[in-house]
């Protein structure tokens, strides 16, 4: 139990436009989820706290009109990225857990790369 | 604020040796503590779960131990293998059901044949 899909797991866009990550799971229903940025030979660096039903909970120095974070369902949250740049480029990754006691389960990541 | 520190950063053994691969932490109001896996380019993939009232747990050749109140917890990985090569991230969950993980920021090993 406790899969989280992420999706794309790769992708490249222009300068200038948006793209949409998904992050769901797949047997369980997850109220809140974390979205995570990771730069090579880096950790992870959280960005923000989805909730279900309600806004986002950003973390410092994260532009929260840039990365725009949708938590619609108990299995579904979405990270925009706006009018994407060069230095968005990055890996992106989620998070969930089944409950407080059993751990947390990550994605598989997404490889963003603005040219 | 927790910080977590990792070491050592890099590790490259030859297959078969016992490893150790430590975790620090600077609050110890933890809720939980966990190990992952991640390979290049890839998600992490849960390892082991330390609750704060455990002292260690076990899968396989893995086994991690936790004291708390030094703030340290200990990955020992047991005749390992060049599958095993991969980063191993430490984090830790701050002292409530709805803390965030604090992540360290790995080490790096490599088993080599």
């Amino acid at each position: 139990g406790a899969v989280v899909s992420q999706h794309p797991s790769r992708v490249i866009c222009k300068s200038g436009t948006s793209v949409k990550i998904e992050c769901r799971s797949l047997d369980f229903q997850a109220t809140t989820m974390f979205w995570y940025r990771q730069f090579p030979k880096q950790s992870l660096m959280l960005m923000a706290t989805s909730n279900e039903g309600s806004k986002a909970t950003y973390e410092q120095g994260v532009e929260k009109d840039k990365f725009l974070i949708n938590h619609a369902s108990l299995t579904l949250s979405t990270l925009t990225v706006t009018s994407a740049h060069p230095e968005d480029s990055s890996f992106y990754i989620c998070s969930a857990t089944l409950s407080p006691n059993y751990g947390y389960t990550f994605g598989s990541g997404t490889r963003l790369t603005v040219v | 604020k927790q910080e977590v520190t990792q070491i050592p950063a890099a590790l490259s053994v030859p297959e078969g040796e016992n490893l150790v691969l430590n975790c620090s932490f600077t609050d110890s109001a933890i809720y939980n503590l966990q190990w992952f896996r991640q390979d290049p380019g890839k998600g992490l993939t849960s390892l082991l779960l330390i609750q704060s009232s455990q002292r260690e747990q076990t899968s396989g050749r893995l086994n991690a131990s936790l004291d708390k109140s030094s703030g340290r917890s200990t990955l020992y990985i047991a005749a390992s293998q060049p599958g095993d090569s991969a980063t191993y991230l430490c984090a830790v969950k701050g002292g409530s059901t709805l803390g965030r993980l604090y992540f360290g920021r790995g080490t790096q090993l490599t088993v080599w044949p």
